[in-house]
Order: C-alpha cells, then structure tokens, then sequence
C-alpha cells in the first residue's frame, strides 16, 4: 500500500543554519505530495505541494522538490529561524472510491535555537 | 475566518464512557475527515465523508462512530472508551477535488483513564 517514511526527530539547529527534513514515498500511480507544519497546540497548515514529478513546490523559503525516480520529496530551507520551530510532515494523496484522503509520515520536529 | 472549528480542546473520560467530538467547517466543502495523532505514528484516518449524506471506514474505524449531520457538521463518537483511545483528535475538510489541500481544526487531546 501507499507510505510516506520520513526521517526521525527531533533535528536540532542554530538559527540561519540550512535545513533538510527527508521524505521518501511508495505509491501505485502518480500521487500529489504535500508538507505540512503544526506549531504548538494548533493543527497541521498545509506549507507546500507539488502535483507532478520535478514540480518544485515552496512557500515561505521552505521548498521541496518531487522526484519521481528517487520517490523523494525533501524539505529545505536556506537559513532557518527560531519561528520555523514546529512539526513537519510529509503527505502523500491516495484516492478512495469516493474521495482521497493524505497518507501521512511520522512527523519530525525541527528544534531552532537563537 | 473561522475555518475549522472542534468542540472540546480537552477531555478526560474514564473507561466505558461515551462522549461525541463535534466539527464545523464554513468553507462550503464537499468532504471531511477524522484524523487520529499518537506520537511516532503521524496522523491515521479514523473515518471520512466525501460529501453530504454519505460516511466510510479509513484505517483505523473500530471503536469509532460519526454522523455527517449537514454540510457543515461532522461529528465522532466513542460509544464507550478504552485508554487505547487516548489520543488528539483533527477533523479536516477539503473541497474533495483530487489535490485539493486539507483544512485541519485545532484538535481535541482526549484522555481516558
């Protein structure tokens, strides 16, 4: 079936230093991949997606590019900063016979220090 | 912009205990979804609603009912808890078209003792 494996937590990093969060995927067909962000007590808020392969999806200096022959999906970011301190997750879309739903990974929390 | 709203943000039961989590969403979307969280497992799909009227199983549905009450309602009951349901809650909502994003609520974090 379909999975997302993301690397594990937490990943601890000074601010301005560059950031790399692993995702990789197995999917039949040809899912849409998706990151997600949840800061402390609030719920996931959708950051960046990528429909096709080599699609380069990114959003507030986070971005992630979709390779298809390597099922990968890895965030970055040039120069983090305390405020980026939060959970991030890797999703994949899966249709369902009605709908789809996200198949999501772990989770791994990025810890910036000043 | 209210969004996705979720009823509690906290509960504690006791085993056996029956409780209902309640999700609104005003952005007219056609599908919504029950999500579990537990640490190191992401995020499982408890039950889903492609539209109005109509509800279905995800991963993990056992111990687990919901009633799509309107467009706007989706709501999740424990007919009697058990502490493997200590967990937070997300219920989301998306337009249902394919790669359309999910709106997630804030969360209910339940505790059953």
């Amino acid at each position: 079936g379909n999975s997302v494996t993301q690397m594990e937590g937490p990943v601890t990093l000074s601010e301005e230093a560059f950031l790399t969060i692993n995702c990789t995927y197995t999917a039949t067909g040809y899912p849409s991949l998706f990151w997600y962000v949840q800061y402390p007590g609030e719920g996931l808020q959708l950051l960046l997606k990528a429909t096709k392969a080599d699609d380069k999806g990114s959003n507030k200096g986070f971005e992630a590019t979709y390779r298809k022959e390597t099922t990968s999906f890895h965030l970055e970011k040039g120069s983090v900063q305390v405020s980026d301190s939060a959970v991030y997750f890797c999703a994949l879309s899966s249709r369902m016979d009605s709908s789809y739903k996200l198949i999501f990974g772990s989770g791994t929390r990025l810890l910036v220090r000043p | 912009n209210a969004g996705v709203t979720q009823t509690p943000k906290f509960q504690v039961l006791k085993t056996g205990q029956s409780m209902t989590l309640q999700c609104a969403q005003d952005m007219n979307h056609n599908s919504m979804y029950w999500y579990r969280q537990d640490p190191g497992m992401g995020l499982r799909l408890i039950y889903y609603s492609a539209s109005e009227g109509t509800t279905d199983k995800g991963e993990v549905p056992n111990g687990y009912n919901v009633s799509r009450l309107n467009k706007r309602e989706f709501s999740l009951r424990l007919e009697s808890a058990a502490p493997s349901q200590t967990s937070v809650y997300f219920c989301a909502s998306s337009s249902g078209l394919w790669n359309s994003p999910l709106h997630f609520g804030n969360g209910t974090r339940l505790t059953v003792t």
